[in-house]
């Protein structure tokens, strides 16, 4: 299996430019995770899925994060539009029921 | 879920083993000690998890005390590859699907 595949590793874009973040979960894994990794705040859950449903986005910080799931093997993380103070890296995790989290390698994104 | 408490940072020398404590005194009867590490740029990575029992896999053990109030990650022999952030989380398995992570435990190997 290759894991939670992430794309892309690194996003440089300016301010106010739309940004896409993209995950392939692991197959057959029912739950999907977005976290997002700063120094100032550490890991935050941003929003998660089952069953390609949002079930709690309460972590989306305001109105310019939307999060899609369109099938079970695909979920996007949108910015737009973007702002400097949403440099961080983002991750994307995905597990079978409440079993264990498998995180991808993560999108360092830098918005300048 | 229950709020953990670990210190910031450890030291171990290598080869030694590696004892990390946690603090959940407020755990509830259904929620699960979960341990995971983030080596530094990858994402985190699963270790264990208990729920009263001590548990041990190829990677650590996992001791609970009996009051499920506090418990300890242990590594037997740290290595130079060891060196991470630990994350202590106390998580339910039925409810929200969540796993929140506090700061952790930066364990520093030394050779």
């Amino acid at each position: 299996d290759a894991g939670v595949i992430q794309s892309p590793r690194h996003e440089v874009t300016e301010m106010g430019q739309e940004v896409t973040l993209r995950c392939k979960p692991i197959s057959g894994h029912d739950y999907l995770f977005w976290y997002r990794q700063t120094m100032m705040r550490g890991l935050e859950l941003l929003i998660y899925f089952n069953n390609n449903v949002p079930i709690d986005d309460s972590g989306m910080p305001e109105d310019r994060f939307s999060a899609k799931m369109p099938n079970a093997s695909f979920s996007t993380l949108k910015i737009q539009p973007s702002e400097p103070r949403d440099s961080a890296v983002y991750f994307c995790a995905s597990s079978l029921g409440f079993g264990k989290l498998f995180f991808g390698s993560g999108t360092q994104l830098s918005v300048l | 879920d229950a709020k953990t408490t670990q210190p910031t940072s450890m030291d171990c020398a290598e080869g030694r083993a590696a004892n990390l404590p946690c603090n959940h005194s407020t755990i509830s009867g259904n929620e699960y000690v979960y341990w995971y590490r983030q080596i530094h740029s990858q994402g985190p990575q699963y270790i264990i998890h208990g729920l009263k029992n001590n548990e041990t896999n190829e990677m650590a053990s996992l001791i609970i005390t009996e009051d499920r109030k506090s418990s300890t990650l242990i590594l037997p022999h740290a290595t130079l590859r060891d060196t991470a952030v630990y994350y202590c989380i106390v998580r339910a398995q039925t409810g929200a699907n969540n796993l929140f992570f506090g700061t952790g435990t930066r364990l520093t190997v030394i050779p």
